[in-house]
């Protein structure tokens, strides 16, 4: 089945720093993947939806120039966030979408763990 | 605005039991809804998909029933084990943009 690799699994990292995390579809071309946020016990929530080839669309609270977002091919979507701070810590995931008409599909990456000291 | 909610928040049953976790949503105009399972700290594993069109779908001991028209979706696992405690999420797909319900987390005891 088609596998959405997400690196890396977890990452600490000290207040003011960035941190780049990558999303790639292995077996399958997306050309739209989309970026979640979960903080403990809380929904997932979407961040953003990032288009290959074009500027992604932020969800509203979402600060853009804080959390960039690269789709730079059909397999590869980046997540930065900039200037971590404590806040920031949470669990991130991504999902790629699988085209295929009425079996179109989402699949996620198995998530990173950040955590900002 | 589109609002899904999972019915209980968390549930603890002996091993062997059959068990249903309920989600509702608020506006039938979705595209598919899907069950996830997601194990603390890792990401969501796909369990069923059901299209808009569809009533249910079975997968081993999994059914998930979906109702557009009252806005409802039900998760039945049957014969539960201790491997199957995890948080399980329902999620509406609105043409594209996914909406979480804040997940049921499952104990089952041995």
């Amino acid at each position: 089945g088609a596998v959405v690799s997400q690196h890396p699994s977890r990452v600490i990292c000290k207040s003011g720093t960035s941190v780049k995390i990558e999303c790639r579809s292995l077996d399958f071309q997306a050309t739209t993947m989309f970026w979640y946020r979960q903080f403990p016990k809380q929904s997932l929530m979407l961040m953003a939806t990032s288009n290959e080839g074009s500027k992604a669309t932020y969800e509203q609270g979402v600060e853009k120039d804080k959390f960039l977002i690269n789709h730079a091919s059909l397999t590869l979507s980046t997540l930065t966030v900039t200037s971590a701070h404590p806040e920031d810590s949470s669990f991130y995931i991504c999902s790629a979408l699988k085209a295929g008409g009425s079996n179109e599909k989402l699949f996620f990456g198995s998530g990173t763990q950040l955590s900002v000291l | 605005k589109q609002e899904v909610t999972q019915i209980p928040a968390a549930l603890s049953v002996p091993e062997g039991e059959n068990l249903v976790l309920n989600c509702s949503f608020t506006d039938s105009a979705i595209y598919n809804l899907q069950w996830f399972r997601q194990d603390p700290g890792k990401g969501l594993t796909s369990l069923l998909l059901i299209q808009s069109s569809q009533r249910e779908q079975t997968s081993g001991r999994l059914n998930a029933s979906l109702d557009k028209s009252s806005g409802r979706s039900t998760l039945y696992i049957a014969a539960s084990q201790p491997g199957d405690s995890a948080t399980y999420l329902c999620v509406v797909d609105q043409g594209g943009k996914l909406i979480f319900g804040q997940g049921t987390e499952l104990s089952v005891k041995p």
